[in-house]
């Protein structure tokens, strides 16, 4: 079946260090990928996403490409600050016949930005 | 426009008792999910409602936990009795019919002691 696999963490950089969380999927058809972000104490923000092959997803200085020849979507921001210390989800949209979509998710990463 | 809203944000019992959480998915929002998040672990979905109607619910365990949507907009979770286990955080989230893309609420967080 389908799967999500995210580099282990946890994650400690320096503030204004370069991030790059990895994440590569394996899917029979042609997903769209995620990256969601939960800070700690609070719910699953959705934080960046890619329905198709080249696609690239941005937010907030966060970036993602969805690389159909290596399955991946990195997880890459070229600055990180200490707000950014939270938990980092990759995940997929499966594309079944029907309403029965679901997302299948990472481990997660978390992340540690010291000043 | 208004997110998912869940309440209550807290709740601590002990075990053998009742709880019950709420969803009001966002406006227009067809399908309604619910996950169970364990500390460190991700979310394993629950229950997925499609309007009034359930889509799945492989994963909920059927003889303690239940989930209503009665009229295609809010939901309720219930779980009755309660297990030390069923200590985690309790998340809804919605999507528009057909789309990929969920979004959540901010959470249940429950403990059993």
């Amino acid at each position: 079946g389908d799967s999500v696999t995210q580099m282990e963490g946890p994650v400690t950089l320096s503030e204004e260090a370069f991030l790059t969380i990895n994440c590569t999927y394996t899917a029979t058809g042609y997903p769209s990928l995620f990256w969601y972000v939960q800070y700690p104490g609070e719910g699953l923000q959705l934080l960046l996403k890619a329905t198709k092959a080249d696609d690239k997803g941005s937010n907030k200085g966060f970036e993602a490409t969805y690389r159909k020849e290596t399955t991946s979507f990195h997880l890459e921001k070229g600055s990180v600050q200490v707000s950014d210390s939270a938990v980092y989800f990759c995940a997929l949209s499966d594309r079944p016949a029907g309403n029965n979509r679901k997302l299948i998710w990472g481990l997660g990463t978390s992340l540690a930005v010291n000043p | 426009e208004a997110g998912v809203a869940q309440s209550p944000r807290y709740k601590i019992i002990e075990k053998r008792q009742s709880v019950a959480f709420w969803c009001n998915p966002i406006s227009g929002h067809a399908t309604l999910y619910w996950y169970q998040q364990i500390l460190g672990q991700g979310p394993k979905l629950l229950i997925q409602f499609q309007n009034n109607g359930v889509v799945d619910d492989s994963q909920l365990p059927k003889d303690r936990f239940s989930a209503e949507r009665l009229k295609g907009v809010d939901s309720t979770l219930k779980i009755q009795p309660a297990k030390l286990e069923d200590s985690a955080v309790y998340l809804c989230a919605s999507s528009s019919q057909g789309g990929n893309t969920q979004y959540f609420g901010p959470g249940t967080r429950l403990t059993v002691l």
